[in-house]
């Protein structure tokens, strides 16, 4: 299983204002990065797990809150999103951090 | 600091065209060099990579050529088809401990009429 898996695809914010975004991998990679991607732009890294501990916060505003339950898991909470939020987020792996990156499909957030 | 210039897209090519897209870098170490592709509404994958200098990357018949002396790692397929229609960005990593920031180009459009 080669592959970084990413639900949902879509994501409205809405009126519950609270999202979550889940990323799954079973390449037994132990680093783990959330990227953000507006249109017509590249990735901007959010945030590295390394061995399920947090490595490096690109500066993200605190209405993003990464989580990382287990090696193979990793999710992006969302709250009182603001309409520059919406974007396609990216999760990506890695055998280690240093090591190629592997990159999901993404999960489009818009805007209501 | 570090960084990455692309050719401004879009580029439009007719099948069967060659292709070059250009690519170079500013570092303050030893990068390592990516190109990945994205296609629409997909996320990037890994399309080729080189580590050190003179190292040639080569996939799906595209190839790069880490070249230091003109800190460049231009993107070239002798053939495109159709379905290299994607954006395309050049990357780089400075294999410092506890660096692990993939710096990315703007990324070029590329579509390929039949």
């Amino acid at each position: 299983d080669t592959e970084v898996t990413q639900t949902p695809k879509h994501l409205v914010m809405g009126m519950t204002n609270k999202k979550s975004l889940k990323c799954e991998q079973h390449m037994g990679h132990r680093a783990m990065y959330w990227y953000k991607q507006k249109a017509k732009k590249p990735p901007e890294l959010m945030f590295v797990y390394s061995y399920e501990k947090l490595s490096i916060n690109e500066s993200v505003p605190s209405r993003f809150s990464p989580e990382c339950p287990n090696s193979s898991l990793l999710n992006l909470h969302l709250h009182a999103l603001q309409p520059e939020d919406s974007a396609l987020y990216l999760c990506a792996s890695s055998q280690q951090t240093g090591y190629e990156q592997y990159f999901g499909p993404g999960t489009r957030l818009t805007d209501t | 600091g570090d960084s990455v210039t692309q050719m401004e897209g879009p580029v439009t090519l007719s099948e069967e065209a060659f292709l070059t897209i250009n690519c170079t870098y500013t570092a303050t170490g030893y990068p390592s060099l990516f190109w990945y592709v994205q296609y629409p509404g997909e996320g990037l994958q890994l399309l080729l990579k080189a580590t050190k200098a003179d190292d040639k990357g080569s996939n799906k018949g595209f190839e790069a050529t880490y070249r230091k002396e003109t800190t460049s790692f231009h993107l070239e397929k002798g053939s495109v088809q159709v379905s290299d229609s994607a954006v395309y960005f050049c990357a780089l990593r400075i294999s410092n401990f506890g660096n692990e920031k993939l710096t990315f180009g703007t990324g070029t459009r590329l579509t390929i009429i039949p």
